[in-house]
């Protein structure tokens, strides 16, 4: 019964190529996020939409390209990787701006 | 200066050790604060909320000073299972509020 879901898990990829994350939460949550932890471990954000409608935008290049279907979903399209994109990717939602965040198991991509 | 900042470490305790870790953060208008554990590649997960009166859950307690602007983590008699990358958030005033990380605390207990 996982509450926030993201897939794939593991993303193995070539330089240039344009990948995607999926990201649902089925917490009735109306606010999700994605940050990305590079290899020194920082967690940053890098998207925050509520309610489908975008709220954050952090400084991240604009072949990061997030899509929100409806509230329970928030999808990560990248555009012509860069070795640097390499990281694990967490999305994360919470019900309010007090709440805590839940987060998704992580995507872990690795650029080649 | 970094908004949210925590000591890497290592800390290194033996089982049984009491350890205390602190964070700071730079912005006043800063609410809601918490704690987070991240085991190795895995997600973060919420440990505690932290409430200016201090709270306990266990053998961990939370504390947050508002004045002096820093949260911090106490855990009573290590164990073993405790070893992680504990992690602070506070949620930053920007536009909204911006739940900020910082880099996080590793903690080893040893036998």
């Amino acid at each position: 019964d996982t509450a926030v879901s993201q897939t794939p898990k593991y993303l193995v990829t070539q330089m240039g190529n344009d990948k995607s994350i999926k990201c649902e939460q089925n917490l009735g949550h109306d606010t999700m996020y994605w940050y990305k932890q590079d290899s020194k471990k920082f967690l940053k954000i890098m998207f925050s939409y509520n309610n489908k409608e975008l709220i954050i935008n952090e400084t991240v290049p604009n072949r990061f390209s997030p899509k929100s279907p409806d509230k329970a979903h928030l999808n990560l399209h990248i555009n012509s990787l860069e070795l640097g994109d390499s990281a694990v990717y967490f999305c994360a939602s919470r019900r309010t701006e007090n709440s805590p965040l839940h987060f998704g198991n992580g995507t872990r991509l690795t650029v080649t | 200066r970094k908004e949210v900042e925590q000591d890497p470490g290592p800390f290194n305790v033996p089982e049984g050790a009491t350890v205390a870790f602190n964070c700071t953060y730079s912005n006043s208008a800063s609410q809601s604060f918490f704690w987070y554990r991240q085991d190795c590649r895995k997600e973060p997960k919420l440990l505690m909320s932290v409430y200016s009166s201090g709270n306990e859950d266990g053998r961990f307690t939370a504390q947050l000073n508002r004045a002096s602007q820093y949260i911090s983590l106490l855990i009573r008699d290590s164990k073993l299972s405790d070893s992680a990358t504990y992690l602070c958030v506070v949620n930053m005033k920007g536009g909204s509020y911006i739940p900020t990380f910082g880099r996080g605390t590793s903690l080893i207990v040893h036998p």
